[in-house]
This record gives C-alpha cells, sequence and structure tokens, in this order.
C-alpha cells in the first residue's frame, strides 16, 4: 500500500504559471513532510519541508500548503521558469524511524 | 567530503554476476539510506541504517540483496546473482538530522 500519493503525474505550464502538485497521506503519525526536486542524473535535492504544526511555509517562488484535517499537502511554484523544469517528489517521515516515504514524482515541464 | 559519494557511477553487469555499490556518506551524518529508482519511477526504500546497525531493512526486494555499514560511515549495498529487473538508479542519502536527508547522484546499474 502506497503510503503517499502524488498527482498529477506529468505536468506543463508556461512560464509565469503557477503550477500545483498534491500530495496525500494515510498515516496521521507522519510529522515531516518535505519536497524534493530531482534533475535528470541528478539525485533529489531537499527544496522546502513543513511540519503539521502549520498551514504554509513559503521559501522564495516556493509555497508548501498543508491540510492536517485532510491529509493533504501541496507544492506551489510562484512564477515559474522553464529552469525550474524537473521531477518533484513529496514525502513523509515519523520520529523516531527516520524511513521516508516518497510519492510517484511529478514530471514538471515549464515552457518558455 | 562535501557532499554523499556514490560509487560507481555507472555500472553495467552481466545477469548472474554479484555488484557492490558504495556509499560514503556526509562526513558526522550518523544515520544512511538507500533507495532504488526505476527509469521514470519513484523512490523505493531498501534499507535505513543508524549508526552501524539496520533497525529498517524492510525495503530489501529478496535475499539477493544485502548492505553493511561500518565505523559508522561507508555503506556497501550488495546485490547478488543480478537480475534483468535489479536494473535501475540506486541511491544513497545521509542525514544527521531526521528532518534533512541528503541524496547522492546514484549509481546506474544495467543488468545486460
Amino acid at each position: 500500500q502506497q503510503q503517499v500519493k502524488q498527482s498529477p503525474q506529468s505536468l506543463i505550464v508556461q512560464k509565469g504559471g503557477i503550477p500545483i502538485i498534491n500530495c496525500a497521506y494515510e498515516n496521521t503519525a507522519f510529522d515531516y513532510f518535505p519536497w524534493y526536486q530531482q534533475f535528470p542524473g541528478k539525485g533529489p535535492a531537499l527544496l522546502i519541508a513543513i511540519r503539521p504544526d502549520v498551514s504554509e511555509k513559503k521559501e522564495g517562488r516556493f509555497t508548501i500548503s498543508f491540510n492536517k484535517s485532510a491529509k493533504q499537502f501541496s507544492l506551489h511554484i510562484m512564477d515559474s521558469q522553464p529552469g525550474d523544469s524537473a521531477t518533484y517528489f513529496c514525502a513523509a517521515s515519523k520520529d523516531p524511524s527516520g524511513k521516508f516515504y516518497f510519492g510517484s514524482g511529478t514530471k514538471l515541464n515549464v515552457k518558455p | 567530503g562535501a557532499g554523499v559519494s556514490q560509487s560507481p557511477s555507472n555500472k553495467v553487469t552481466e545477469k548472474g554476476k554479484d555488484v557492490e555499490l558504495r556509499c560514503d556518506p556526509i562526513s558526522g551524518h550518523t544515520a544512511l539510506y538507500w533507495y532504488r529508482q526505476s527509469l521514470g519511477q519513484g523512490l523505493e526504500f531498501l534499507i535505513y541504517f543508524q549508526g552501524n546497525s539496520a533497525p529498517d531493512k524492510s525495503g530489501l526486494p529478496s535475499d539477493r540483496f544485502s548492505a553493511e555499514r561500518t565505523g559508522g560511515s561507508v555503506s556497501t549495498l550488495t546485490i547478488q546473482r543480478t537480475q534483468q529487473e535489479d536494473s535501475a538508479v540506486y541511491l544513497c542519502a545521509s542525514s544527521l538530522a531526521r528532518n534533512t536527508i541528503y541524496f547522492g547522484e546514484g549509481s546506474w546499474l544495467t543488468v545486460v
């Protein structure tokens, strides 16, 4: 059973658009929710993360929205640029295992 | 080193041969993770080390897969009698604090 479900699988937006990627989870013991960005041929890199005691977190053009009651969280990319074209993974983990459960990934293409 | 280092970066092996993949985590990081990523797919958890012990090895696909970590540092993932379905990118990650894991660039394994 997939612990974290991610959608959409792929996304195409025009430059300046606001792509939104959604994730849902079942296990209420999860207490840390990071997003990773992966470029072709590279390992995933941490982009931004949130804990369930806040509903929103912004870092530059990237925003996480978190809905604890719905067990959902999403990534918004403001003023998207072609350089944001990558695969994005959401993840969740719970103390103290340290094990991260990843979503299936969203391939984003930002057209110039 | 400055980041997680993995070797080899690319490996082509014949079906039935054994392979060893090495991970050198960021200095001082106590936790180490192995994930597998098949072409265009998400991240599949394999095993997690805290120090030299592996509290969670639930993701190892079969008894052909094993991993060890020595000195709380370098880890080796061994795949015995490789099969074509083992072809994937094997990603290693490490962390000091649970809430941030850093990935290497992966070892690309092709079984022919």
